[in-house]
């Protein structure tokens, strides 16, 4: 089965950090874009950050841009997402999503999220 | 960065209704866009690629077209299981947007 696979969410106080990870199974994870999107709860879909394959593409949310940094470690199949500077406006749950292809080119696969916090 | 649009916001709608939402992009996005369904307390499935791809294992009632600015998804016959939040998003460039949703419920 092709799946994605989110973990690293909780809760931090503002201005504090967390390390989101997203592990794939079923599918060759190296070949392929990874996508962070997150909602608010009774909201709607917010795309935060993308890599592509070979990571020589990265895009984030103007919302995150300069706090958060989207990374990928092939050897052990994990793209993470290293989110500093928290606000709590970055309160939502983040999912992982795989792309349909290497490059960026919609989002076929979803884990199930990974809830973060962020609150005094 | 490209603003997506989608009308209605709410639909309400019967079992065999045909239901058309419509999703405009602020520039032309060529036809990089997809198309989500989401459902209360489950993550978003794709339904629909480049404006009109069908993605694999999707009934065909769903389908999508436009190319430009101006797009629509269409349910031909709608189902008991399609009553959801439907979501259009751009790829076309960085940062990609989603549209603020169409809920289509019961009649």
């Amino acid at each position: 089965e092709v799946q994605v696979v989110e973990s690293g969410g909780g809760s931090v106080q503002p201005g504090g950090s967390l390390r989101l990870s997203c592990v794939g199974s079923g599918f060759p994870f190296d070949h392929y874009a990874i996508h962070w999107v997150r909602q608010v709860p009774g909201k709607g879909l917010e795309w935060v950050s993308g890599i592509t394959w070979k990571s020589e593409s990265i895009g984030y949310a103007d919302s995150v841009k300069g706090r958060f940094t989207i990374s990928r470690d092939t050897a052990k199949n994990i793209v993470y997402l290293q989110m500093n500077s928290l606000r709590p406006e970055d309160t939502a749950l983040y999912y992982c999503a795989k792309d349909r292809l290497r490059q960026g080119h919609a989002m076929d696969v979803w884990g199930q999220g990974t809830v973060v916090s962020v609150s005094s | 960065d490209i603003q997506m649009t989608q009308s209605p916001s709410t639909l309400s709608a019967s079992v065999g209704d045909r239901v058309t939402i419509t999703c405009r992009a602020s520039e032309d996005i060529n036809t990089w866009l997809a198309w989500y369904q989401q459902k209360p307390g489950k993550a978003p499935t794709l339904l629909i690629y480049r404006a009109s791809g069908l993605e694999s294992g999707v009934p065909s009632r769903f389908s999508g077209s436009g190319s430009g600015t101006e797009f629509t998804l269409t349910i031909s016959s709608l189902q008991p299981d399609d009553f959801a939040t439907y979501y259009c998003q751009q790829y076309n460039s960085y940062p990609w947007t989603f549209g603020q949703g169409t809920k289509v419920d019961i009649k």
